[in-house]
């Protein structure tokens, strides 16, 4: 069946360092995958999304790359902040009718001062 | 705020018993669809409707059931309830039916005691 991959499940990194999340996709027919941020009980939060058709986008500190080929890809936040530490979830799209998504397992990144 | 409000937000109840969660879409929205998540399970997309018509399926069990309202709130029914169906219930909606982005509610926190 459909799956998205993950990894870390945990990330710690040091205030100001670059951290990069993965995820792989099943699916050659998803071509929409955003990324969501998720803090301790509250609603997941959508931080940046790509779709098939663009290789990378960037929004600040935060950016996305996609390899279809591959079906594989990647956050990467640079310059980490404490605010930053959260539970981050990739999704990739449903081949079935509607935008229903596919979520990966979730990686909870520590930033520590 | 995202925009997606849903009704309770906590809710305690005991196995057997049936409940109902409620969801209002962002305003102009037209789709909504309802994720599960449980610890073990992370974020499972269960069922989305598209102006008032079902859309697309995921992992719903038989005991659980959908509607989306001409005004396009939308009820998830789950029935018979087991331990296992203690987790959180988020709604999420869209403007349109495909590749569209999703914001998701606050979520419902439901215990199975």
């Amino acid at each position: 069946g459909e799956n998205v991959e993950q990894h870390p499940s945990t990330l710690s990194v040091q205030e100001g360092d670059s951290a990069v999340i993965k995820c792989t996709y099943s699916d050659s027919a998803s071509n929409y995958f955003p990324w969501y941020k998720q803090e301790l009980g509250k609603r997941p939060q959508l931080i940046i999304d790509i779709r098939s058709n663009v290789g990378e986008k960037k929004d600040q500190r935060i950016a996305v790359t996609l390899n279809k080929t591959a079906k594989h890809f990647s956050l990467h936040i640079t310059e980490t902040q404490p605010e930053d530490s959260a539970v981050y979830f990739c999704a990739a799209s449903m081949r079935q009718a509607g935008t229903a998504l596919i979520f990966g397992k979730g990686t909870t990144l520590s930033v520590s001062s | 705020d995202s925009g997606v409000t849903q009704t309770p937000k906590h809710l305690i109840t005991a196995t057997g018993q049936r409940v109902t969660l409620r969801c209002s879409p962002r305003s102009g929205d037209l789709s909504v669809y309802w994720y599960q998540q449980s610890l073990d399970q992370g974020l499972q997309f269960l069922i989305q409707y598209y102006n008032g018509e079902e859309r697309a399926k995921g992992n719903i069990l038989e005991r659980f059931s959908a509607q989306q309202f001409p005004d396009l709130h939308s009820e998830l029914n789950l029935s018979s309830l087991e331990l296992g169906d203690s987790a959180l219930y988020f709604c999420a909606s869209s403007v349109g039916e495909n590749q569209e982005t999703q914001y998701f509610g606050p979520g419902t926190r439901l215990l199975v005691l």
